[in-house]
């Protein structure tokens, strides 16, 4: 079946301006992940939702980073005034459910370079 | 301290030889482990996963948990240059759902 999917694959912006970034999580996949990763590190996590509600926002650096999901299925990531240092791949992860072991899948992520 | 350690490597085995790839991790409550497979420029994907004390195998993976030391590591037998590629562990701790990812190592399987 289809996997995780991203839009765009690769953005580029200018600091000051707002992105969007879009994850579709695998049909059924209550549970979803934004992970950030900076070159040659590895994942940092963001946020995780468990259907439409985010348990866990521990991860977001700051207050231009927000995300929603809507339908239990597709979820926005939206950065506002950008930053040189928001330049990352954005990766997506969805799992069946949120328990202990339940593996992450991942997208292909969308590749972010703030100007 | 990190919560999760790995070296960065890169580690260079030659074709056919055992590649030994080692992970610590800092949180002694850390429930479920797993290494993740990153190729250049693409999304990790799931190699292993192994919750209990122990080695699990699968086909040419091998992972290893000693949780009392703290320690997780993957064995790649008979290396393949296909296997070329940055190691990522991943720790899942307590009740959270979120993965702690180390900075991974880079295998090169040389020939």
């Amino acid at each position: 079946g289809a996997g995780v999917s991203q839009s765009p694959s690769n953005k580029v912006t200018e600091k000051g301006k707002d992105v969007e970034l879009r994850c579709d999580p695998i049909s059924g996949h209550t549970a979803l992940y934004w992970y950030r990763q900076r070159l040659g590190q590895g994942l940092e996590f963001l946020i995780y939702f468990q259907g439409n509600s985010a348990p866990d926002k521990s991860g977001l650096p700051s207050d231009r980073f927000s995300a929603e999901r809507t339908g239990e299925s597709v979820s926005t990531l939206t950065i506002q005034r950008t930053q040189q240092e928001d330049s990352a791949v954005y990766l997506c992860a969805s799992s069946l459910a949120p328990l202990a072991g339940e593996t992450q899948y991942f997208g292909p992520g969308t590749r972010l370079l703030v100007l | 301290q990190k919560e999760v350690e790995q070296n960065s490597g890169p580690l260079s085995v030659p074709e056919g030889a055992i590649a030994s790839l080692n992970c610590t991790y800092s949180d002694r409550v850390s429930q479920s482990f797993f290494w993740y497979r990153q190729y250049s420029g693409k999304s990790p994907e799931l190699i292993m996963s192994i919750y209990s004390n122990g080695d699990k195998e699968d086909g040419r993976f091998t992972a290893q948990l000693n949780k009392a030391s703290q320690y997780v590591s993957l064995l790649i037998r008979d290396s393949q240059p296909s296997d070329s590629a940055t190691y990522l562990c991943a720790v899942r701790t307590g009740t959270a759902s979120k993965l702690t990812f180390g900075t991974g190592t880079r295998l090169q399987v040389t020939l």
